[in-house]
């Protein structure tokens, strides 16, 4: 079993559409969340750290679930431009090394 | 400086060659991680410095791969007799100390072997 995992999708939405994607990891002790975005051939860029406590930038929300171990993102209100990967990362538990889901894509079709 | 600078950004090589990739971090970021990332998977782990100290080599695919950051800045993964199945964009980030603040990535070096 890997420790991120992702559906890859993709996910084919409508502008305006809400979506959402969850990630699951496996080790318990992780302490440390992050959804990044990337673009077809670029690198990966920060879309947002993950709070405990969930958080909000914008018409992005992310969540944490400890319990059942996994994160999500929420896009609402989707535009053309939020076409891209979105990556699940995870680190910490005891490992300095981030740990990245495959990816999910998401294309956003006017 | 104001961003993860990598280069070359491409570079092909033939089966057998030997190849350096260089990776400078932002300015005063402690940590620098090397990925691998083939097309359609997500960036693997390749190898870790906090310094110039290597903490974390595991990911590294075969004793041809080597990495090191002999100052604590600059970094240089190499690769030595290139096999095909090494083609993939190689992915350099670096970070503060803590980490809530995320990974900042270079736009990585596309290698391809033929």
């Amino acid at each position: 079993r890997k420790e991120v995992e992702q559906d890859p999708g993709p996910f084919n939405v409508p502008e305006g559409a809400t979506v959402a994607f969850n990630c699951t990891y496996s080790n318990s002790a992780s302490q440390s969340f992050f959804w990044y975005r990337q673009d077809c051939r670029k690198e990966p860029k920060l879309l947002m750290s993950v709070y405990s406590s969930g958080n909000e930038d914008g018409r992005f929300t992310a969540q944490l679930n400890r319990a059942s171990q996994y994160i999500s993102l929420l896009i609402r209100d989707s535009k053309l431009s939020d076409s891209a990967t979105y990556l699940c990362v995870v680190s910490g538990g005891g490992s300095y090394i981030p740990t990245f889901g495959r990816g999910t894509s998401l294309i956003v079709h006017p | 400086g104001a961003g993860v600078s990598q280069s070359p950004r491409y570079k092909v090589a033939k089966r057998g060659q030997d190849v350096a990739l260089r990776c400078d971090p932002i300015s005063g970021h402690v940590s620098l991680f090397w990925y691998q990332q083939a097309l359609g998977q997500g960036p693997e782990f390749l190898t870790y410095f906090q310094n110039e100290a290597q903490l974390d080599k595991s990911g590294l695919p075969s004793d041809r791969f080597f990495a090191e950051r002999p100052e604590g800045s600059v970094s240089t993964l190499k690769i030595q007799r290139t096999q095909q199945e090494d083609s993939a964009v190689y992915l350099c980030a670096s970070s503060a100390l803590y980490r809530g603040h995320g990974y900042t990535f270079g736009s990585g070096t596309r290698l391809t072997v033929v």
